[in-house]
Protein backbone atom coordinates (compact mmCIF):
# COMPACT_ATOMS: atom_id res chain seq x y z
CA UNK A 1 0.00 0.00 0.00
CA UNK A 2 1.15 3.09 -1.00
CA UNK A 3 1.65 5.30 2.88
CA UNK A 4 3.56 7.81 3.95
CA UNK A 5 4.56 6.69 7.76
CA UNK A 6 5.59 8.84 10.33
CA UNK A 7 6.59 7.60 13.57
CA UNK A 8 5.70 8.74 16.99
CA UNK A 9 2.13 9.03 16.44
CA UNK A 10 2.32 10.70 20.23
CA UNK A 11 5.21 12.41 21.59
CA UNK A 12 5.90 14.16 25.15
CA UNK A 13 9.31 15.00 26.44
CA UNK A 14 11.03 17.52 28.39
CA UNK A 15 12.57 21.12 27.22
CA UNK A 16 15.98 20.99 25.77
CA UNK A 17 16.00 16.66 25.17
CA UNK A 18 16.71 16.20 21.40
CA UNK A 19 14.21 14.05 19.64
CA UNK A 20 14.07 12.31 16.15
CA UNK A 21 10.69 12.42 14.06
CA UNK A 22 10.78 10.12 11.37
CA UNK A 23 9.02 9.91 8.12
CA UNK A 24 9.17 7.21 5.13
CA UNK A 25 7.56 6.78 1.79
CA UNK A 26 7.26 4.04 -0.65
CA UNK A 27 6.52 6.18 -3.39
CA UNK A 28 9.60 7.03 -4.69
CA UNK A 29 8.51 10.44 -4.54
CA UNK A 30 11.70 13.07 -5.28
CA UNK A 31 9.45 15.56 -2.95
CA UNK A 32 8.94 15.57 0.47
CA UNK A 33 8.08 18.01 3.59
CA UNK A 34 7.69 18.96 7.12
CA UNK A 35 4.48 20.96 8.41
CA UNK A 36 3.49 22.09 11.70
CA UNK A 37 -0.51 22.80 12.37
CA UNK A 38 -1.31 25.01 15.38
CA UNK A 39 -4.81 25.80 16.07
CA UNK A 40 -6.37 28.18 14.05
CA UNK A 41 -3.47 28.43 11.54
CA UNK A 42 -2.95 27.00 8.33
CA UNK A 43 -0.17 23.83 8.06
CA UNK A 44 3.06 26.17 7.64
CA UNK A 45 6.16 24.82 6.09
CA UNK A 46 9.32 23.62 8.36
CA UNK A 47 11.52 22.55 5.76
CA UNK A 48 11.35 20.59 2.51
CA UNK A 49 13.25 18.20 0.21
CA UNK A 50 13.26 18.34 -3.96
CA UNK A 51 15.85 15.11 -3.82
CA UNK A 52 17.95 13.49 -1.87
CA UNK A 53 20.69 15.46 -0.67
CA UNK A 54 18.90 18.68 -1.14
CA UNK A 55 17.07 20.36 1.47
CA UNK A 56 15.72 24.20 1.95
CA UNK A 57 13.62 26.16 4.32
CA UNK A 58 10.35 26.37 4.94
CA UNK A 59 8.71 29.34 6.17
CA UNK A 60 9.21 28.24 9.62
CA UNK A 61 12.52 26.22 9.83
CA UNK A 62 13.92 27.90 13.14
CA UNK A 63 14.68 25.02 16.25
CA UNK A 64 14.49 22.27 13.71
CA UNK A 65 16.80 20.71 11.71
CA UNK A 66 16.69 17.58 8.73
CA UNK A 67 18.65 15.45 6.45
CA UNK A 68 17.65 13.84 3.45
CA UNK A 69 20.44 10.87 2.96
CA UNK A 70 17.90 8.50 1.16
CA UNK A 71 15.03 9.12 -1.04
CA UNK A 72 12.67 7.50 1.03
CA UNK A 73 13.37 8.82 4.49
CA UNK A 74 12.97 12.21 5.98
CA UNK A 75 13.52 12.55 9.70
CA UNK A 76 12.71 15.42 11.48
CA UNK A 77 15.24 16.99 14.08
CA UNK A 78 14.49 18.50 17.25
CA UNK A 79 17.72 19.33 18.64
CA UNK A 80 16.35 21.05 22.10
CA UNK A 81 12.71 21.29 21.74
CA UNK A 82 11.12 24.13 23.34
CA UNK A 83 7.36 24.79 24.54
CA UNK A 84 6.65 26.77 21.61
CA UNK A 85 7.24 23.73 19.23
CA UNK A 86 4.33 21.79 21.01
CA UNK A 87 2.27 21.24 17.72
CA UNK A 88 1.05 18.51 15.62
CA UNK A 89 3.36 18.08 12.76
CA UNK A 90 2.78 16.41 9.13
CA UNK A 91 5.55 14.81 6.72
CA UNK A 92 4.64 14.22 3.06
CA UNK A 93 5.64 13.76 -0.15
CA UNK A 94 5.06 14.20 -3.94
CA UNK A 95 6.47 13.05 -7.37
CA UNK A 96 7.71 15.85 -9.60
CA UNK A 97 6.91 14.28 -12.68
CA UNK A 98 4.16 16.28 -13.51
CA UNK A 99 5.98 19.42 -12.19
CA UNK A 100 3.61 21.33 -9.30
CA UNK A 101 0.38 19.65 -10.93
CA UNK A 102 0.90 16.05 -8.23
CA UNK A 103 -1.53 15.87 -4.88
CA UNK A 104 0.67 15.76 -1.56
CA UNK A 105 0.24 12.46 0.48
CA UNK A 106 0.71 12.82 3.65
CA UNK A 107 1.56 11.05 6.94
CA UNK A 108 -1.18 10.62 9.74
CA UNK A 109 0.76 13.19 12.10
CA UNK A 110 3.08 12.80 15.23
CA UNK A 111 1.41 15.05 18.02
CA UNK A 112 4.24 16.36 19.83
CA UNK A 113 3.75 18.05 23.61
CA UNK A 114 7.32 19.68 25.20
CA UNK A 115 6.97 20.61 28.41
CA UNK B 1 2.17 39.47 0.25
CA UNK B 2 1.05 36.09 -0.93
CA UNK B 3 -2.46 34.68 1.08
CA UNK B 4 -5.03 32.48 1.03
CA UNK B 5 -8.00 33.37 2.75
CA UNK B 6 -10.90 30.46 3.09
CA UNK B 7 -14.81 31.83 4.58
CA UNK B 8 -16.43 30.81 6.54
CA UNK B 9 -14.46 29.43 9.21
CA UNK B 10 -17.10 27.02 10.29
CA UNK B 11 -20.30 25.91 9.13
CA UNK B 12 -22.97 24.13 10.41
CA UNK B 13 -25.68 21.86 7.92
CA UNK B 14 -28.11 19.18 7.95
CA UNK B 15 -27.27 16.39 6.50
CA UNK B 16 -28.17 15.62 2.72
CA UNK B 17 -27.98 19.28 2.20
CA UNK B 18 -26.01 21.80 0.07
CA UNK B 19 -23.14 23.90 1.02
CA UNK B 20 -20.71 26.37 -0.67
CA UNK B 21 -16.74 26.73 0.88
CA UNK B 22 -15.26 29.63 -0.54
CA UNK B 23 -11.52 30.79 -1.24
CA UNK B 24 -9.67 33.92 -2.25
CA UNK B 25 -6.28 34.21 -3.03
CA UNK B 26 -3.39 36.96 -3.65
CA UNK B 27 -0.88 34.75 -5.18
CA UNK B 28 1.98 35.18 -7.51
CA UNK B 29 2.66 33.26 -10.19
CA UNK B 30 -0.09 31.20 -9.59
CA UNK B 31 0.64 27.70 -10.58
CA UNK B 32 -2.39 25.73 -9.38
CA UNK B 33 -5.13 25.70 -6.32
CA UNK B 34 -5.98 22.47 -4.50
CA UNK B 35 -8.26 21.47 -2.27
CA UNK B 36 -7.60 19.13 0.76
CA UNK B 37 -10.27 17.51 2.95
CA UNK B 38 -8.56 17.01 6.73
CA UNK B 39 -10.14 14.87 9.04
CA UNK B 40 -9.42 15.94 13.10
CA UNK B 41 -6.27 14.89 13.94
CA UNK B 42 -5.44 13.13 10.18
CA UNK B 43 -3.18 14.25 7.96
CA UNK B 44 -4.96 16.29 4.52
CA UNK B 45 -6.00 14.47 1.70
CA UNK B 46 -6.19 15.90 -1.85
CA UNK B 47 -9.61 16.44 -3.59
CA UNK B 48 -8.83 18.42 -6.53
CA UNK B 49 -6.14 20.38 -8.45
CA UNK B 50 -7.28 22.89 -10.59
CA UNK B 51 -4.66 24.81 -13.30
CA UNK B 52 -5.45 28.38 -14.61
CA UNK B 53 -7.58 27.23 -17.78
CA UNK B 54 -9.81 25.27 -15.49
CA UNK B 55 -13.07 26.39 -14.44
CA UNK B 56 -14.64 23.96 -13.50
CA UNK B 57 -13.59 20.18 -11.86
CA UNK B 58 -15.59 17.68 -9.89
CA UNK B 59 -14.76 14.78 -7.59
CA UNK B 60 -18.20 12.96 -6.94
CA UNK B 61 -20.14 14.83 -4.30
CA UNK B 62 -17.31 17.54 -4.46
CA UNK B 63 -17.21 20.26 -7.41
CA UNK B 64 -14.66 22.89 -7.19
CA UNK B 65 -14.84 25.95 -9.38
CA UNK B 66 -11.72 28.82 -10.35
CA UNK B 67 -12.23 32.45 -11.43
CA UNK B 68 -8.47 32.99 -12.04
CA UNK B 69 -9.75 36.45 -12.90
CA UNK B 70 -11.00 37.41 -9.75
CA UNK B 71 -8.71 34.84 -7.58
CA UNK B 72 -11.91 33.10 -6.19
CA UNK B 73 -12.64 29.47 -6.09
CA UNK B 74 -15.29 27.58 -4.26
CA UNK B 75 -15.97 24.06 -3.06
CA UNK B 76 -19.32 22.98 -3.71
CA UNK B 77 -20.17 19.56 -1.71
CA UNK B 78 -23.98 17.74 -3.02
CA UNK B 79 -26.01 15.66 -0.73
CA UNK B 80 -23.90 16.09 2.37
CA UNK B 81 -22.95 13.08 4.82
CA UNK B 82 -22.09 12.59 8.27
CA UNK B 83 -18.40 11.60 6.45
CA UNK B 84 -18.30 14.94 5.01
CA UNK B 85 -17.27 16.90 8.22
CA UNK B 86 -13.83 17.93 8.84
CA UNK B 87 -12.00 20.88 7.59
CA UNK B 88 -11.15 21.61 4.02
CA UNK B 89 -8.44 23.29 3.00
CA UNK B 90 -7.74 25.84 0.09
CA UNK B 91 -4.10 25.66 -1.11
CA UNK B 92 -2.78 27.88 -3.80
CA UNK B 93 0.63 26.97 -5.35
CA UNK B 94 3.11 29.75 -6.88
CA UNK B 95 5.70 29.03 -9.15
CA UNK B 96 7.74 26.34 -10.08
CA UNK B 97 9.44 25.26 -7.01
CA UNK B 98 6.42 23.73 -4.92
CA UNK B 99 5.71 26.58 -3.37
CA UNK B 100 2.62 25.84 -1.74
CA UNK B 101 0.15 28.67 0.24
CA UNK B 102 -1.93 27.10 2.80
CA UNK B 103 -5.28 28.60 3.61
CA UNK B 104 -6.70 28.52 7.18
CA UNK B 105 -9.21 26.02 6.45
CA UNK B 106 -13.59 25.56 6.76
CA UNK B 107 -14.65 23.40 9.87
CA UNK B 108 -17.70 21.71 8.18
CA UNK B 109 -19.75 19.75 10.50
CA UNK B 110 -22.78 17.87 9.13
CA UNK B 111 -25.59 17.38 11.57
CA UNK B 112 -27.85 13.85 11.13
Amino acid sequence: EAQVTQNPRYLITVTGKKLTVTCSQNMNHEYMSWYRQDPGLGLRQIYYSMNVEVTDKGDVPEGYKVSRKEKRNFPLILESPSPNQTSLYFCASTSLDRGTGSPLHFGNGTRLTVT
Amino acid sequence: KNQVEQSPQSLIILEGKNCTLQCNYTVSPFSNLRWYKQDTGRGPVSLTIMTFSENTKSNGRYTATLDADTKQSSLHITASQLSDSASYICVVSAGSNYQLIWGAGTKLIIKP
